[in-house]
């Protein structure tokens, strides 16, 4: 089982710019939530998928959006990117209304 | 709102003294509660949850953490610190049922002395 993975490890963007992080989740898990953690920091939740479906979501602007794909998957678009949203992006998945598992995270430096 | 506070940012241990990590959480109703670690460059593993059995939850690598509702207390501890043990480490909430998000603490980074 190759637990939940998340890709790009890093990357550097410039003000303005649009990124998309990606994630797969844990074999058998059919939700995903996304959590931001800014340096020095614990995460804070940014949105959960479920059935292709923003189910629930945190205080974090129209900037973030998200998808869900049909294997499960997901993805995390976020537009007009700000120095502020330098941070480590985690993806979790569970089954939904259990425990989540924790990917690596994708490391984002705006500049 | 549920909240989480982790009292102290960093703490240090000389290898093979106690470990304590202290957690206090506010919340309306009975919660989840979990403890994870971060070593550097790396995602949250889970080292324990309390989900309203047992006070005491036994987790990985020799941590343990006691549930006190009168003093809304989680504290994280483990009886002899091992140099591996050297990381960030979050205490988290989510009420009961756990079908709500995480809520985490600003964290605390465990040094090991040798």
């Amino acid at each position: 089982d190759a637990g939940v993975t998340q890709s790009p490890t890093h990357l550097i963007k410039t003000r303005g710019q649009q990124v998309t992080l990606r994630c797969s989740p844990k074999s058998g898990h059919d939700t995903v939530s996304w959590y931001q953690q800014a340096l020095g920091q614990g995460p804070q939740f940014i949105f959960q998928y479920y059935e292709e479906e923003e189910r629930q979501r945190g205080n974090f602007p129209d900037r973030f959006s998200g998808h869900q794909f049909p294997n499960y998957s997901s993805e995390l678009n976020v537009n007009a990117l700000l120095l502020g949203d330098s941070a480590l992006y985690l993806c979790a998945s569970s089954p939904l209304g259990g425990h989540e598992y924790f990917g690596p995270g994708t490391r984002l430096t705006v500049t | 709102a549920q909240s989480v506070t982790q009292l102290g940012s960093h703490v240090s241990v000389s290898e093979g003294a106690l470990v304590l990590l202290r957690c206090n959480y506010s919340s309306s109703v009975p919660p989840y509660l979990f403890w994870y670690v971060q070593y550097p460059n790396q995602g949250l593993q889970l080292l324990l949850k309390y989900t309203s059995a047992a006070t005491l939850v036994k987790g990985i690598n020799g941590f343990e953490a006691e549930f006190k509702k009168s003093e809304t207390s989680f504290h994280l501890t483990k009886p002899s610190a091992h140099m591996s043990d050297a990381a960030e480490y979050f205490c988290a909430v989510t009420p009961l049922g756990g079908d709500t998000p995480l809520v985490f603490g600003k964290g605390t980074r465990l040094s090991v002395i040798a």
